[in-house]
């Protein structure tokens, strides 16, 4: 069965710091990646998404990034953290068809 | 991609069936409509996927009138754990490969004793 692994699950970090993020995917091969992120109190935002190594999409403009050295590997990070970084991120995956799996997620907070 | 409108909170009690709707006026042709539930500080979970008239599965049943301008996700007897926020999507179809799809505020659901 396929599994998605994310970490950290939480993380503190001051301002100007830089972040990554890890997902990983077993049990399937050549997924689509997603990161998603949630602010408290709102929907998911969807951040970026990959159908292939090194085939990255970006949705928002903002100071991340994301990278897919692996196939079942994506990485969240940035080099600088902003306060309004701060919020629940999610990495899903799906195969074939749009029905999502997402991961446990990572909560960051920036001071 | 399809605007949806639902409402933002709910209330049940335990055993009841509790109906939430969604709006979706501009869907198009291939779009399918897709329910997702999220409990705190956990990601979304798959609860249905539909594209008309009716399905059902173990956790719930999606119900699509003819136009397809809006759907019912109902859920039978709901118990405590049912508490969560459910969203409606609407957008690419079943065999799109992959989502751009971004959820909106979805429903919370607070089912008391």
């Amino acid at each position: 069965s396929q599994t998605i692994h994310q970490w950290p699950a939480t993380l503190v970090q001051p301002v100007g710091s830089p972040l990554s993020l890890e997902c990983t995917v077993e049990g399937t091969s050549n997924p689509n990646l997603y990161w998603y992120r949630q602010a408290a109190g709102r929907g998911l935002q969807l951040l970026f998404y990959s159908v292939g190594i090194g085939q990255i999409s970006s949705e928002v403009p903002q100071n991340l990034s994301a990278s897919r050295p692996q196939d079942r590997q994506f990485i969240l990070s940035s080099k600088k953290l902003l306060l309004s970084d701060s919020g629940f991120y999610l990495c899903a995956w799906s195969r074939v068809t749009n029905v999502l799996t997402f991961g446990a997620g990572s909560r960051l907070t920036v001071l | 991609l399809a605007k949806t409108t639902q409402p933002i909170s709910m209330d049940s009690y335990e055993g009841q069936e509790v109906n939430i709707t969604c709006s979706h006026n501009n869907i198009a042709t291939n779009d399918y409509i897709t329910w997702y539930q999220q409990f705190p500080s956990q990601g979304p979970r798959f609860i249905i996927q539909g594209y008309k008239t009716k399905v059902t599965n173990e956790v719930a049943s999606l119900f699509i009138p003819a136009d397809r301008k809006s759907s019912t996700l109902s859920l039978p007897r709901v118990s405590l754990s049912d508490t969560a926020v459910y969203y409606c999507l609407v957008g690419e179809g079943a065999d799109s490969g992959y989502s751009t799809l971004t959820f909106g505020k979805g429903t919370m659901l607070l089912v008391s004793p």
